[in-house]
């Protein structure tokens, strides 16, 4: 079965502090991973594709497919890296994004 | 230019009464997805369009659910006779492909109050 797990429900950091928002995945095949972002009072947005391998507003995700795992990193929280993060999965014939529960960062002052 | 809309953007509705919420793609998006989020769910699959057809309603949790779209622009989802458990946000996302390198634009989501 297809499935996306993120651990953490909140993670409460310093600003300044290094971050890791936990994702592991299950999928028989070569999945497409995404991390998406909710600021609070805004839509849900993209913010980074494995298959891109870039890094966005200082975050990076590298794909593990030994570790079926997908965590995001940034090296120095910001205050307003503050929001909700989902771990997302697409794959196979269907083109629908299996998504997390999601992880609430919090960055503290 | 205009992104997915979603109307309305606050839903309060009865117990066992009919709802219609009402999403408009980019312009030109031919995929269409209708997603839930429900408090300690997480964001869930509902069902997916292409142009017209729906080729995957593999996440409608019942035949309460039912979704059409129309012209291969608006969509709409109805839910008949609301539950308490259909409370959540609904979220509506288009992409200008259903391939799979083509992103999926949110909108604002309709939130869902069964009281």
């Amino acid at each position: 079965a297809q499935r996306v797990t993120q651990p953490e429900k909140l993670l409460s950091v310093f600003k300044g502090a290094p971050v890791e928002l936990k994702c592991n995945y299950s999928y028989s095949g070569s999945p497409e991973l995404f991390w998406y972002v909710q600021y609070s009072r805004q839509r849900l947005q993209l913010l980074l594709r494995h298959i891109s391998r870039e890094s966005i507003k200082g975050f990076t995700a590298d794909l593990n497919k030994g570790e079926t795992s997908f965590h995001l990193k940034k090296p120095f929280a910001q205050e307003e890296d503050s929001a909700m993060y989902y771990c997302a999965l697409r794959g196979g014939a269907t083109n629908k994004l299996i998504f997390g529960t999601g992880t609430l960062l919090a960055v503290q002052p | 230019g205009a992104g997915v809309s979603q109307s309305p953007s606050n839903k309060v509705t009865e117990k066992g009464k009919d709802v219609e919420l009402r999403c408009d793609p980019i312009s030109g998006h031919t995929a269409l997805y209708w997603y839930r989020q429900s408090l300690g769910q997480g964001l869930e699959f509902l069902i997916y369009f292409q142009g017209n057809s729906a080729p995957d309603k593999s996440g409608l949790p019942s035949d309460r659910f039912s979704a059409e779209r129309t012209g291969g622009s608006v969509s709409t989802l109805t839910i008949q006779r609301t539950q308490q458990e259909d409370s959540a946000v609904y979220l509506c996302a288009s992409s200008s492909s259903g391939g799979r390198s083509y992103e999926q634009y949110f909108g604002p989501g309709t939130r869902l109050t069964v009281t």
